[in-house]
């Protein structure tokens, strides 16, 4: 699986919007980048993915590069809720239809009053 | 969404004892279900991958013996950590998928395991 490289921490006062860049220069061209951020003591919350388009949700927008070897999260408007460990993972393919998340280090965000 | 529950959320037993986690996906069949492990202060690490009716894969350095995995029907996997000592003590989380190109693995609220 190509592998990610993220800032370890990040602030971000509340109210703007935080932009978490991830680094993924060894990606495949059918490797999706997906998003997930875990809470303190949660599972991991499922935030965005794409493939090689912007995409955006209710939650975030995801801004892929045109060579794809980096992306952006962005939440528009950051809240104290928003404070959590952000993982970016490049989804690996095992074949019949079956895929496997590995996850790394991660980007602790503290969103600051 | 997409939900998928952990049940017990948390547990203490004594070492040497046995302990069965479930995990279940409430609104959607899951041809896949995973198992991870999370160490205070770390990543998630995969431990098994497991498809409805089949034998579960394991990671390299994840002892099948011990972590035994039944993924029984497509709602439910178990993952029973078989005498437990206190080295297993560690947050165990499920995710569930449908298997199908593009969908995302949808995560459980995860197990506290703490073994006396």
């Amino acid at each position: 699986d190509a592998k990610t490289t993220q800032p370890p921490s990040m602030d971000c006062a509340e109210g703007r919007a935080a932009n978490l860049p991830c680094n993924h220069s060894t990606i495949s061209g059918n490797e999706y980048v997906y998003w997930y951020r875990q809470i303190h003591s949660q599972g991991p919350q499922y935030i965005i993915h794409g493939l090689k388009n912007n995409e955006t949700n209710e939650m975030a927008s995801l801004i892929i590069t045109e060579d794809r070897k980096s992306s952006t999260l962005i939440l528009p408007h950051a809240t104290l809720r928003d404070t959590a460990v952000y993982y970016c993972i490049v989804r690996g393919f095992l074949g019949a239809g079956s895929y496997q998340l590995t996850f790394g280090k991660g980007t602790k965000l503290s969103v600051i009053p | 969404g997409a939900v998928v529950s952990q049940h017990p959320s948390w547990v203490i037993c004594k070492s040497g004892t046995s302990v069965k986690i479930e995990c279940r996906s409430l609104d959607f069949q899951a041809t896949t279900m995973f198992w991870y492990r999370q160490f205070p202060k770390q990543s998630l690490m995969l431990m098994a991958t497991s498809n409805e009716g089949s034998k579960a894969t394991y990671e390299q350095g994840v002892e099948k013996d011990k972590f035994l995995i039944n993924h029984a029907s497509l709602t439910l996997s178990t993952l029973t950590v078989t005498s437990a000592h206190p080295e297993d003590s560690s947050f165990y989380i499920c995710s569930a998928s449908p298997g199908l190109a593009g969908d995302e693995q949808f995560f459980g609220p995860g197990t506290r395991l703490t073994v006396l």
